[in-house]
C-alpha cells in the first residue's frame, strides 16, 4: 500500500519559516514525480510545486515562487518543502501528493500551517 | 495559465439520483489531460478520474468522466450515501501551473 506521510506543520510568525516533510513507502520512490498542493480554510486546492524524479525539473507557482524551495531524497524516500518569508495567506494544509497517470494519486494526509503573529 | 470553471457551485440531489458536474477550461487541455478528485470533509483528496475519462484503481463504476479539448464531465450514476462531498477537476498540461476548478459540492437534498 502506497503511504505519504506529511510532517513539519505547525504555528510561525510572519516572515517566519518551516520545513515540511512528506515519508513516503509503498513505492520505489525514486520512480515518480511529487507534487506539493496547499488547502487555504475552508477554499479550494491550490497546486504550488513539483520537481521530477531525479529533482532534473522543478516548477513553482506564481504564488510562492522565490520563497518556497521543493527538494528530494531519494535516499530516504522523503520529499521536502522549504518554505521562508511566510505570509498569512499562506496558511493551508499542505498536501503532497505522487504523480502517477498525469493526475496526484495518491494524496498524504496534510499538514496544516497557520502563519500568524 | 488554464483557467478551469465548475458548475454548478453546488448540486442537491437525493441518494439513487444521477449527478453531472462540468468542468470548462479556458483554453484546450493537451491530451485530455484532466483529473476529477473526491474529497470528504477533514480528508485529504481522491483520484477519482485521470485522461478525463479512465478510472483510478477501486473507483466503483458508477462514476464516469468524459469530454476532450474545453469541455468535460463527471457523472455518478447513482449517488450512494458515501458520495456525498465536493468534486474538484485539475488539469495537467504540458505546463504549470496545473490547475484546480473551484470545486462542486453534491449535498443531500
Amino acid at each position: 500500500e502506497v503511504q505519504l506521510v506529511e510532517s513539519g506543520g505547525g504555528l510561525v510568525q510572519p516572515g517566519g519559516s518551516l520545513r515540511l516533510s512528506c515519508a513516503v513507502s509503498g513505492i520505489t520512490f525514486s520512480s515518480y514525480s511529487m507534487n506539493w498542493v496547499r488547502q487555504a480554510p475552508g477554499k479550494g486546492l491550490e497546486w504550488i510545486s513539483y520537481i521530477s524524479s531525479s529533482s532534473s525539473t522543478i516548477y513553482y507557482a506564481d504564488s510562492v515562487k522565490g520563497r518556497f524551495t521543493i527538494s528530494r531524497d531519494n535516499a530516504k524516500s522523503s520529499l521536502y518543502l522549504q518554505m521562508n518569508t511566510l505570509r498569512d495567506e499562506d496558511t493551508a494544509v499542505y498536501y503532497c501528493a505522487r504523480v502517477h497517470r498525469a493526475a496526484a494519486d495518491p494524496w498524504g494526509q496534510g499538514t496544516l500551517v497557520t502563519v500568524s503573529s | 495559465e488554464i483557467v478551469l470553471t465548475q458548475s454548478p457551485g453546488t448540486l442537491s440531489l437525493s441518494p439513487g439520483e444521477r449527478a453531472t458536474l462540468s468542468c470548462r477550461a479556458s483554453q484546450s487541455v493537451s491530451d485530455s489531460y484532466l483529473a476529477w478528485y473526491q474529497q470528504k470533509p477533514g480528508q485529504a483528496p481522491r483520484l477519482l478520474i485521470y485522461g478525463a475519462s479512465s478510472r483510478a484503481t477501486g473507483i466503483p463504476d458508477r462514476f464516469s468522466g468524459s469530454g476532450s479539448g474545453t469541455d468535460f464531465t463527471l457523472t455518478i450514476s447513482r449517488l450512494e450515501p458515501e458520495d456525498f462531498a465536493v468534486y474538484y477537476c485539475q488539469q495537467y498540461g504540458s505546463s504549470p501551473p496545473w490547475t484546480f476548478g473551484q470545486g462542486t459540492k453534491v449535498e443531500i437534498k
